[in-house]
């Protein structure tokens, strides 16, 4: 079965660069959600999108900006790195927002040097 | 705040023992606990989950307890594997007002099955 697809698998910045991440949702899932997880901690949640409108928004940083577009993939912009920018940035999906299973992906591994 | 409190940090059982790992939320307004199983590297695969409206729910090895009134649930793995090795998250969740389900995680537990 397709799984959520998640690109780069890896990416190593410098301070004040910009990074893009982009998610790919499994097939006929319309809602995407971001999540961040940081070393040895639990995934938070960052922000979401149904049918291209952003749906509910956690603890983003202002630096930070994101989108769904018409194919229902989503991007994640991250501007100004921080040296705590540094973390797995997970995307999951869903159906649609009723359904509360989310599928996640393999993730983005961002380190800020 | 942690809005979901989980417990142990870290377990170590043998293989064929039965690993329990409980938490505990304050939201009543929660209805869906899953519990996600996360191997280095990768991203969190669910498991397995329940609504409030049953005290159990079983899949395969995986049993979830659930007691509403303690606003407190756990997993339990049966006959336990060193491929069950992985960081288990409980998580929960609800109809936030507006269109999606965000997830609020537990701190994880690091679960090590000695062969």
């Amino acid at each position: 079965a397709a799984g959520v697809i998640q690109s780069p698998r890896h990416l190593i910045k410098e301070k004040r660069e910009t990074a893009t991440l982009k998610c790919y949702p499994i097939p006929r899932h319309d809602t995407v959600y971001w999540y961040q997880q940081g070393p040895g901690q639990d995934p938070q949640f960052l922000i979401s999108f149904y049918e291209k409108m952003q749906s509910d928004k956690g603890s983003i940083p202002d630096r930070f900006s994101a989108q769904q577009f018409s194919d229902y993939h989503s991007e994640l912009n991250m501007s100004s790195l921080e040296l705590g920018d540094s973390a797995l940035y997970f995307c999951a999906s869903s159906p649609d927002p009723n359904t509360y299973e989310q599928y996640f992906g393999p993730g983005t591994r961002l380190t800020v040097t | 705040q942690q809005q979901v409190k989980q417990s142990p940090q870290s377990l170590i059982v043998q293989k064929g023992g039965i690993p329990i790992i409980n938490c505990a939320y304050e939201n009543t307004a929660f209805d869906y606990f899953p519990w996600y199983q996360q191997f280095p590297g990768k991203g969190p695969a669910l498991l397995i989950a329940i609504r409030p409206d049953v005290s159990e729910k079983k899949e395969g090895r995986f049993t979830i307890s659930f007691n509403k009134s303690a606003k407190q649930f756990s997993l339990h793995i049966m006959d336990s594997q060193p491929g069950d090795s992985a960081t288990y998250f409980c998580a929960a969740s609800r109809i936030w007002g507006g269109a999606t389900n965000k997830l609020i995680f537990g701190t994880g537990t690091l679960l090590a099955v000695q062969p």
